[in-house]
């Protein structure tokens, strides 16, 4: 079966806080895809960041990381001095086999106060 | 500029009525996706399509009908017989790869349309 798991519902911080964002997956497949999406006010999902299963490099955007370890089957992001803007809801995806199909994590909302 | 439409925005449904919402894309993509969000939920996958004239269900189509006669429109028709369908939903693109890559490229989403039950 395949699944992700976003644990934290909801986040509160403060702005220029650092914040990180878990995200465990299941899957039996070797070969693999894990997302990050962003979901402001607006509905909108903005695509942040796909990784495949053979590359456990870490990623460094801007203030946003991505930490990949495949020991743990996690794909945590974190967002470094946040600001007001990153106010929305993340989402964290895997996708699997040859159909496209995306299973979602729960998301979690996160409120950066200023 | 590229991208992904969808309307109307706000969609009500009165009992028993058939409504269809409209998804749009000028990207050329080959696949496209219907997903459902209900509130505090992440999304769940009603039917997809890789190629024109040929969709699959997903993990909840019972209650929703689609076609996919252009490439670049995939509507969705909600039933009378979806006896939930307030939600949001979304639809995506994406290209699709061939042999083992396929399946796994970036899903781009439009920005979605409300539907509620008067």
């Amino acid at each position: 079966a395949q699944k992700v798991t976003q644990a934290q519902t909801e986040i509160s911080v403060v702005e220029k806080e650092d914040v990180t964002l878990d995200c465990v997956y299941e899957t039996r497949d070797t070969t693999y895809y894990l997302f990050w999406y962003k979901q402001p006010p607006s509905g909108e999902l903005v695509f942040l960041i796909r990784r495949n299963s053979f590359d456990e490099q870490n990623e460094i955007s801007g203030r946003y990381s991505w930490n990949f370890q495949k020991s743990t089957s996690s794909f945590n992001f974190t967002i470094t001095a946040s600001q007001v803007v990153d106010s929305a809801v993340y989402f964290c995806a895997l996708s699997s086999g040859n159909t496209g199909k995306l299973i979602f994590g729960q998301g979690t909302t996160l409120q950066v106060k200023p | 500029d590229g991208g992904i439409t969808q309307s109307p925005k706000y969609l009500f449904r009165k009992e028993g009525q058939n409504v269809t919402l409209s998804c749009e894309q000028n990207l050329n993509h080959d696949a496209m996706y219907w997903y459902r969000q209900d509130p505090g939920q992440g999304l769940r996958l009603i039917y997809y399509s890789q190629i024109v004239n040929d969709f699959q269900k997903g993990d909840i189509a019972e209650g929703y009908s689609v076609s996919r006669e252009k490439k670049e429109s995939f509507p969705l028709t909600v039933t009378s017989a979806q006896k939930n369908p307030t939600a949001f939903y979304l639809c995506a693109s994406s290209i699709v790869l061939p042999g083992l890559a396929g399946g796994k490229e970036t899903q781009y989403f439009g920005p979605g349309t409300r539907l509620l039950v008067l």
